[in-house]
């Protein structure tokens, strides 16, 4: 069994810039959740994904974006980056909506100079 | 006052001691906590998980959840190098998503 696997492991990206993140789910979990997790932090919920529509968002502007695909992986796309977007960017996916066990991936690192 | 609240430590202690780690929080209406634990440069990695008040051991690590004082707690016993970590409390309401804490750094000394 796969765990959730997520690209790049860092991005150095400078302000104003797009960035897209990317994570393939555990194998046969259907839900996708997003987190910010800033230095010395806990990861904030960014948002969750369920067979390919949002579920869920946390307070995070417009310009943070997501897709699911049909086989579960997902993106994260952040528009007009902020020098306060610097964080770990953690993908966690579940076997189905409402479980509460997920499954962290290693995370990527974005700076945005 | 923020959510969910912990001492961000460090917190330094010798190999083989019984370690405390704690959070509080501010909305009554949590229902199931987690902890996590957090190696430099990697995922969360859940460690326990329970509903409502009341105790859970397993193995090594027991959490204590305490919602008359909205207080709870992750003690570590015979405490490992291998247990030196960042360890998070996570909590929510039925239907909601996780909230969590910022975490508190351990280091087991050998």
């Amino acid at each position: 069994e796969t765990g959730v696997t997520q690209s790049p492991t860092h991005l150095i990206k400078t302000r104003g810039q797009q960035v897209t993140l990317r994570c393939s789910s555990q194998s046969g979990h259907n839900t996708v959740s997003w987190y910010q997790q800033a230095l010395g932090q806990g990861p904030q919920f960014i948002f969750q994904y369920y067979r390919e529509e949002e579920n869920g968002r946390g307070n995070f502007p417009p310009r943070f974006s997501g897709l699911q695909f049909p086989n579960y992986s997902s993106e994260l796309n952040v528009n007009a980056l902020e020098l306060d977007d610097s964080a770990l960017y953690l993908c966690a996916s579940s076997l189905e909506l409402g479980e509460d066990t997920q499954y962290f991936g290693p995370g990527t690192r974005l700076t945005v100079l | 006052q923020k959510e969910v609240e912990q001492d961000p430590g460090p917190l330094s202690v010798p190999e083989g001691a019984i370690v405390s780690l704690n959070c509080t929080y501010s909305n009554s209406a949590f229902q199931y906590f987690m902890w996590y634990r957090q190696y430099s440069r990697k995922g969360p990695e859940l460690l326990m998980y329970t509903y409502s008040s009341g105790n859970k051991e397993d193995g090594r690590f027991t959490a204590q959840v305490d919602k008359s004082s909205k207080y709870i707690s992750l003690f570590i016993r015979d405490s490992q190098p291998s247990d030196s970590a960042t360890y998070l409390c996570a909590m929510k309401n039925y239907g909601q998503n996780f909230v969590f804490g910022p975490g508190t750094r351990l280091s087991v000394l050998p």
